[in-house]
């Protein structure tokens, strides 16, 4: 079975410029989380959706917006990119409530 | 505000050897904690789990110890191996409407042969 999918899986932005991150899920899993790792840190929550709602919001700034689609695949947006977005952007899925797995992620780099 | 935090940034250890990886956290109610094994160019992959009714449990090479006295958890490797170096997170697992995860900075784990 395939596990979390996340593409691109790397990117070059320049600052000021908008990105779209897209995560599939593990077939089955109606939650789709996204957490922001900068290198030599632990990754940080930003969103969790459940059924194409909004679950809960970690401390990021409104540049930062998702969706979830009918199929449950996600999007991560972020408008006005900062040299401090640069980061690895992590997309986990889960069955409500139960172990989350995560993807390999998509390295953005902002310049 | 309230958080999970490694003891050190950096481990090394001689392959063979056992190795205990240490995590602190500071809100007592916390009652589910995760560790979590990064390697390069992955995403985190889940170990091994704990809730706050037990003080120890077991896998596969690997044993959680909780201490809610002094808010403190362990992530012991016995026996460690080359395929065990990698970044070990402790995680606090979070239901506030949304189910999020609290990590600590990690711990490099580096196995020399």
């Amino acid at each position: 079975d395939a596990g979390v999918t996340q593409s691109p899986t790397h990117l070059i932005k320049t600052r000021g410029q908008h990105v779209t991150l897209r995560c599939s899920p593990i077939s089955g899993h109606k939650s789709v989380s996204w957490y922001q790792q900068v290198l030599g840190q632990g990754p940080q929550f930003i969103f969790q959706y459940y059924e194409k709602e909004e679950r809960g919001r970690g401390n990021f700034p409104d540049r930062f917006s998702a969706r979830q689609f009918p199929n449950y695949s996600s999007e991560l947006n972020v408008n006005a990119l900062l040299l401090g977005d640069s980061a690895l952007y992590l997309c986990a899925s889960s069955r409500h409530g139960e172990e989350l797995f995560f993807g390999s992620g998509t390295q953005l780099s902002v310049l | 505000g309230e958080s999970v935090g490694l003891h050190l940034p950096t481990l090394s250890v001689q392959e063979g050897d056992n190795s205990i990886i240490n995590c602190a956290y500071s809100n007592s109610a916390s009652d589910y904690f995760i560790w979590y094994k990064q390697e390069s160019g992955k995403g985190p992959q889940f170990i091994i789990d704990i809730r706050s009714n037990m003080d120890k449990r077991q896998g596969q090479r690997v044993t959680v110890l909780l201490n809610k006295t002094v808010k403190h958890l362990s992530l012991q490797i016995a026996a460690t191996q080359p395929g065990d170096s990698a970044v070990y997170f402790c995680a606090e697992n979070r239901v506030q409407g949304a189910q999020k995860l609290v990590f600590g900075q990690g711990t490099r784990l580096t196995i020399n042969p």
